[in-house]
């Protein structure tokens, strides 16, 4: 079946550094794939996502592209800011009107950035 | 656009007791779907609703249920409550069942249910 991998966390970076959280996923087809960011006693927000091989998805300074040969979606921003700090799962949905919409969820990968 | 809206935020209630969870999806959404989000699981699937039928479901016993109404806002109710109820209940909506690339799921700021 679907399933999602995500890099263990907690992650501390300093401010500026390079992020890179890695997401790996195994499905057949071709599931959307997505990053969602969960910031302290919040819900999740969508941070970006990408619908075919290829396609990058890219938000706020985020980017990750949807990698059909490696089956990853890694996360990865050029320079972190301090308000980068908190959780972001990697999920994977499969939309289907027949069986019922799938979603599937990382474990969540914890980020902190020190000024 | 308003965006997905859970109430109550903050629930209390003690072991045995029932609760009712509500959801209010976009405007215009007529999937709904619930997560449980606790520290040692993680986000785990409850069910999803759409046209007030449920159309999947995750492994979680008889005492979570939802329905979902014809203006597509969802309850969830969780009877007989346990301390491992304890968590973090998330709602989202999407705008159809097999919405296809197009679609996304945008959550609600979730309910905070805490068993004693």
């Amino acid at each position: 079946g679907d399933s999602v991998t995500q890099m263990e966390g907690p992650v501390t970076l300093s401010e500026e550094a390079f992020l890179t959280i890695n997401c790996t996923y195994t499905a057949t087809g071709y599931p959307s794939l997505f990053w969602y960011v969960q910031y302290p006693g919040e819900g999740l927000q969508l941070l970006l996502k990408a619908t075919k091989a290829d396609d990058k998805g890219s938000n706020k300074g985020f980017e990750a592209t949807y990698r059909k040969e490696t089956t990853s979606f890694h996360l990865e921003k050029g320079s972190v800011q301090v308000s980068d700090s908190a959780v972001y799962f990697c999920a994977l949905f499969r939309w289907s009107l027949n069986t019922g919409n799938q979603f599937y969820f990382g474990t969540g990968t914890s980020l902190t950035v020190i000024p | 656009k308003a965006g997905v809206t859970q109430t109550p935020r903050y629930l209390i209630k003690t072991r045995g007791q029932q609760v009712t969870l509500s959801c209010s999806p976009i405007s215009g959404h007529r999937s709904v779907s619930w997560y449980q989000q606790t520290p040692g699981q993680g986000l785990q699937f409850l069910f999803e609703y759409f046209s007030e039928t449920q159309r999947n479901k995750g492994n979680f016993p008889g005492r979570f249920s939802g329905r979902q109404f014809s203006n597509s806002r969802s309850e969830m109710n969780v009877s007989t409550l346990e301390l491992g109820d304890s968590a973090l209940y998330l709602c989202a909506s999407s705008l159809a069942l097999g919405g296809g690339p197009s679609d996304t799921q945008y959550f609600g700021p979730g309910t905070r249910l805490t068993v004693l």
